[in-house]
């Protein structure tokens, strides 16, 4: 079956480290692949597209990398804050038809 | 939240109840979804629309139905609440065109099934 998987323990890192998220799936051939931030209590915000023939893409901070061998992505935010602290999900596209697939997300805390 | 409103925000309810959560968007983007968020699972998607009066069957729809007769509204109705529907309910949208496939979220609405 088609699955997707983020680390679920927390990743806790001093400020101004880069913090760097993996997403593994198996049983996909995404076109694309998406980041997104939740906070508590909030809706998750896009943040970031790529696309199977895309490598890398960034966008200040942000950078994510899309390795369509492994399946899988790697989501890195350098200089990290403790404003980046929040969950990250990643999301695959499913059947081609604007559905999204998500993972259960991984938590940053960046400490001060 | 890129126009979208989700009613209500909290809601208790008992088991056997029937109950309607609303979403509403002011963007007259085409896809609307509805997903569920629990702890270990992440957001799983229960139902979705791709136009008035078209919906589909996400990976979770059992115990929930929706209907989409204007643009800017689509419910989801939970014909008979049970303890195993207590949980966070999100809504998005997708304008559905060229190559924007982002999903932009409402707030939310936490509901509590006794």
């Amino acid at each position: 079956s088609q699955k997707i998987e983020q680390n679920s323990e927390a990743l806790n890192i001093q400020e101004g480290k880069t913090a760097t998220l993996t997403c593994n799936y198996t049983n996909y051939s995404p076109a694309y692949l998406q980041w997104y931030r939740q906070d508590p209590g909030r809706g998750p915000v896009f943040l970031l597209l790529i696309r199977e023939n895309e490598k890398e893409k960034r966008k200040e901070r942000l950078k994510v990398t899309f390795d369509t061998t492994l399946k899988q992505s790697l989501f890195h935010i350098t200089a990290s804050q403790p404003a980046d602290s929040a969950t990250y999900l990643c999301a695959l596209e499913k059947d081609s038809s604007y559905k999204l697939i998500f993972g259960s997300g991984t938590r940053l805390l960046v400490r001060p | 939240d890129a126009g979208i409103t989700q009613s209500p925000r909290h809601k208790v309810t008992e088991t056997g109840t029937p109950v309607t959560l609303r979403c509403h968007q002011t963007e007259n983007h085409r896809y609307m979804y509805w997903y569920r968020q629990d702890p270990g699972h992440g957001l799983r998607l229960i139902h979705y629309s791709y136009g008035v009066k078209d919906t589909d069957k996400g990976e979770v729809s059992d115990g929930y139905s929706v209907s989409r007769s204007k643009t800017e509204d689509f419910l989801l109705t939970l014909e008979s609440a049970t303890s195993s529907q207590t949980s966070v309910y999100f809504c998005a949208i997708n304008p559905g065109q060229g190559a924007q496939e982002t999903q932009y979220f409402g707030p939310g609405t936490r509901l509590l099934v006794l």
